[in-house]
């Protein structure tokens, strides 16, 4: 997953506590997205940033926010975690809204 | 709202066998369809994308067709392999909403 870097690869909190993870690409793309998967739902669309300065809702976003520090970096925030945040979090590049996605290699979650 | 199905959702085969793997789209205006793959514990690689101007793609032994009409693409895999063993998802890009559904993948093991 070349390009793509998200720390940390894995936490665990407690609920009501807040953490942010982080996204950051080399590969000067101009949308930024952040999904969760978790198992028999399938990958889930929590936030995207077509560019850098604007962010949109996805399917499931309630629960995080996100930033779009500049063109290299999109950070997904969980203000007061919750168990059903538990869940597989994956950051995504797109060079324009019809090209590849580029993935990076995943955070997991785990809300106690 | 889009829906993707894969079919089956695992796959068992032994070395050597060609295999097709099923996605289907509910929502037929889509811009293109992607395949991915994902190893455990991974994130997402795509391996082929499809424009809706086109019938398939190839790549390597893996060609993937599309039949935007109907709502269905295929993914053929010639002459498998072990280290083809990895879940297969699909994910249609909407023509409305330009946002990428991703299906439930379907997981392939590949037997020595």
């Amino acid at each position: 997953n070349a390009g793509v870097t998200q720390t940390p690869k894995f936490q665990v909190l407690k609920t009501g506590q807040s953490m942010t993870l982080q996204c950051a690409q080399d590969m000067n793309h101009n949308s930024m997205y952040w999904y969760r998967q978790d198992p028999g739902m399938g990958l889930r669309l929590i936030y995207y940033s077509a560019s850098e300065g604007t962010t949109d809702k996805g399917e499931v976003p309630n629960g995080y926010n996100v930033s779009r520090l500049n063109k290299r970096e999109f950070s997904l925030r969980l203000e007061s975690a919750a168990p059903s945040q538990t869940s597989v979090y994956f950051c995504a590049i797109q060079a324009a809204g019809n090209e590849k996605l580029f993935f990076g290699s995943g955070t997991q979650l785990s809300v106690l | 709202k889009q829906e993707v199905t894969q079919i089956p959702a695992a796959l068992s085969v032994p070395e050597g066998e060609n295999l097709v793997l099923n996605c289907s789209f509910t929502d037929s205006a889509i811009y293109n369809l992607q395949w991915f793959r994902q190893d455990p514990g991974k994130g997402l690689t795509s391996l082929l994308l499809i424009q809706s101007s086109q019938r398939e793609q190839t790549s390597g032994r893996l060609n993937a067709s599309l039949d935007k009409s109907s709502g269905r693409s295929t993914l053929y895999i010639a002459a498998s392999q072990p280290g083809d063993s990895a879940t297969y998802l699909c994910a249609p890009l909407g023509g409305s909403n330009y946002k990428l559904t991703f299906g439930k993948g379907t997981l392939l093991t590949v037997n020595p």
